[in-house]
């Protein structure tokens, strides 16, 4: 089993819709959950962090944390055609190393 | 130049050759990695270091080969390679290795394309 599962998609929805991109993990360790978002040809770059449990909201951004469930989500309201990259889930324990997921492509037609 | 910059942007080399890529980060940061991302796979820690000392070989072939001068620069020697060993190498930097809340948080280049024919 994985230590982190993300559904690779690719998901295509329509401008304005609300978008919800989850992982799930197998180690009840970590502690600090990351989404990264990459554009073509480009790098992760972070977009938001979470430690522990809980919600976390950033403009149209909302990043959620069920450590109960082992599931973290990220949730985009309002796509726009800009979203448009793959998102990579991340996560690690105090001192450990970050593991990452496959990541989701994500497409918003205008 | 700001952030982490990666020479050469696209790469293409024989299975004879030897190359070097180069990271650079602009950022003051103390800890630098080596990644591989292929396509529908995780991204693959390679290398760690810290204050120019290499904590962490992830069982990497030894056909790459790090090195990391100072805290700013770090490059990744490279021969007779394989063609599945053509990816998208990306550098990333933080300030600490994981620790505390979030001193481990990593920045990116944009990376290096490598194509092995």
């Amino acid at each position: 089993q994985k230590e982190v599962e993300q559904d690779p998609g690719p998901l295509s929805v329509p401008e304005g819709a609300i978008v919800s991109l989850n992982c799930t993990y197998s180690n009840s360790a970590f502690q600090y959950f990351m989404w990264y978002r990459q554009y073509s040809r480009k790098g992760p770059e972070l977009l938001m962090y979470t430690y522990s449990s809980g919600n976390k909201e950033d403009g149209r951004f909302t990043a959620q944390v069920d450590k109960s469930s082992k599931y973290i989500s990220l949730f985009i309201r309002d796509s726009q055609p800009s979203d448009s990259a793959t998102y990579l889930c991340a996560m690690r324990n105090q001192g450990g190393k970050l593991i990452f997921g496959q990541g989701t492509e994500l497409s918003v037609k205008p | 130049e700001t952030g982490v910059t990666q020479t050469p942007r696209h790469l293409v080399m024989g299975m004879t050759n030897k190359k070097s890529l180069k990271c650079e980060q602009h950022l003051g940061h103390n800890a630098m990695y080596w990644y591989k991302q292929s396509a529908k796979k995780p991204l693959e820690l390679m290398f760690v270091y810290n204050f120019k000392e290499q904590t962490e070989n992830n069982s990497v072939p030894s056909r790459f080969s790090p090195e990391c001068p100072n805290s700013s620069h770090l490059f990744l020697h490279l021969h007779t390679l394989q063609p599945e060993d053509s990816a998208l190498y990306l550098c990333a930097s933080s300030q600490d290795l994981a620790g505390g809340p979030f001193n481990g948080e990593q920045y990116f280049g944009p990376g290096t394309r490598l194509t092995v024919t």
